[in-house]
């Protein structure tokens, strides 16, 4: 079983719609939970950031993590286009000053 | 700020050639990572610094691979004997211990075909 474990896609929706992305992973002693958006042939962007269980927002952008299921989502709102990128989830047990184990990417579509 | 920067973008190298692979943190940070990309694997950690440092190196894939910080401003990572199944990207980050809470920050890769 790998560490992280994310469904790679592709995931196409209308624009306008809700997507929801997810990763599950089995140790218990991950504490950092990231994710990063990465455009064709380009590095990964840092999206959000969030610490232990619980929820953060940043605009259209919602992060959650069940630290006692092992599982984390982001959800985006109100869909674009230009959301259209692959996702990756990313964790660490000791801050983002320590390795990130990442998710394979889940790829998404937008369609206008 | 003009973020992480990696050289070249490109590199299309015969198998045995040395290929080196050059990365520039951002102003500040004092952890650098060097992280490979493939299909099959997505992204793995190679090896990281910290204040100039290696701290792990567990993941570099063996001797031919190999990795140096000689300042704060500049990392590099090569590869001698180049081969086929060393084809990826290579990405460089880097982060700061002030603001371990935001994450690491990537450069554009370069992606590396050994013929």
């Amino acid at each position: 079983q790998k560490e992280v474990e994310q469904d790679p896609g592709p995931l196409s929706v209308p624009e306008g719609a809700i997507v929801s992305l997810n990763c599950t992973y089995s140790n218990s002693a991950f504490q950092y939970f990231m994710w990063y958006r990465q455009y064709s042939r380009k590095g990964p962007e840092l999206l959000m950031y969030t610490y232990s269980s619980g929820n953060k927002e940043d605009g259209r952008f919602t992060a959650q993590v069940d630290k006692s299921s092992k599982y984390i989502s982001l959800f985006i709102r109100d869909s674009q286009p230009s959301d259209s990128a692959t996702y990756l989830c990313a964790m660490s047990w000791n801050s983002g000053n320590t390795p990130l184990v990442f998710g394979k990417g889940t790829r998404l579509s937008v369609i206008a | 700020d003009a973020g992480v920067i990696q050289s070249p973008r490109h590199e299309v190298t015969e198998m045995g050639q040395e290929v080196t692979l050059r990365c520039k943190p951002i102003s500040g940070h004092d952890y650098l990572f060097w992280y490979r990309q493939t299909m099959m694997r997505g992204l793995e950690l190679l090896i990281y610094f910290n204040n100039n440092v290696p701290i792990d190196d567990s993941g570099m894939p063996e001797d031919r691979f190999s990795a140096k910080m000689p300042n704060a401003s500049f990392s590099t990572l090569k590869i001698q004997p180049s081969e086929p199944r060393d084809s990826a990207v290579y990405f460089c980050a880097s982060s700061s211990p002030g603001q371990g809470g935001t994450g690491q920050f990537f450069g554009p890769g370069t992606r590396l075909t050994v013929l």
